[in-house]
């Protein structure tokens, strides 16, 4: 079926390490991804996206990495900061104006 | 420039009651987007309004659930008669021009029905 979703709904990560959390994604007409951060008691906030044409992209302590032939998508952060703790989605679209998301990934720092 | 606005933030009402959810987009944006998550599961889509249309409908899980956007502005989601498993937290998006952009969500309205 048509579905993204997260291989663990939950990581603990030490602070100041990277955090790689995996998405796969099943839709192959999928082109644009978007990965959200929800902290609690607010709504998704867009971090970073990549289209289908490109296989990584950065930003500020994060890159987003695709690999269209295994239908895989993954989000790194860098240094882990203690704000960084939050449920991160992953969400993709195929053109018809809505994104589909997945079950999210809790992120936990360690101190 | 003010953010996605939901109101009420939080909900309790009991089985077979009605409840009306309200989401204020950013100003000038004609893409708004209900979505609502469950359970702690994935966040689904509910539906989609370009301006005071229904764009996309097909995630509304019944008819108890209407929802209206009168005037290309402001929109609310009505559950009537909720039931148990309505209980979850509603998101509304808006985005300017389709979805190279991102949306920006509301803080949601977490719903629980008694």
């Amino acid at each position: 079926g048509e579905s993204v979703g997260l291989h663990l709904p939950t990581l603990s990560v030490q602070e100041g390490d990277n955090s790689i959390i995996n998405c796969a994604y099943s839709n192959s007409a999928s082109d644009y991804f978007i990965w959200y951060k929800q902290e609690s008691g607010k709504g998704p906030q867009f971090i970073i996206d990549i289209r289908s044409n490109m296989d990584k992209r950065q930003g500020q302590r994060v890159t987003v990495l695709l690999n269209k032939t295994v239908k895989h998508l993954s989000l790194q952060i860098a240094a882990t900061q203690p704000g960084d703790s939050a449920v991160y989605f992953c969400a993709e679209n195929a053109g018809d104006d809505k994104i589909i998301f997945g079950k999210g990934t809790r992120l936990h720092i360690l101190p | 420039e003010a953010g996605v606005t939901q109101f009420p933030s939080h909900s309790v009402i009991e089985k077979g009651q009605t409840v009306t959810l309200r989401c204020d987009p950013i100003s000038g944006h004609d893409n708004l987007y209900w979505y609502r998550r469950v359970m702690g599961k994935e966040i689904k889509f509910l539906l989609h309004f370009v301006k005071e249309s229904k764009q996309d409908e097909s995630g509304m899980p019944n008819n108890r659930f209407l929802a209206e956007r009168t005037g290309g502005t402001y929109s609310t989601l009505k559950v009537q008669p909720a039931e148990l498993e309505d209980s979850g937290v509603y998101f509304c998006a808006s985005s300017q021009a389709g979805r190279d952009y991102g949306y920006t969500f509301g803080s949601g309205t977490r719903l629980t029905v008694v």
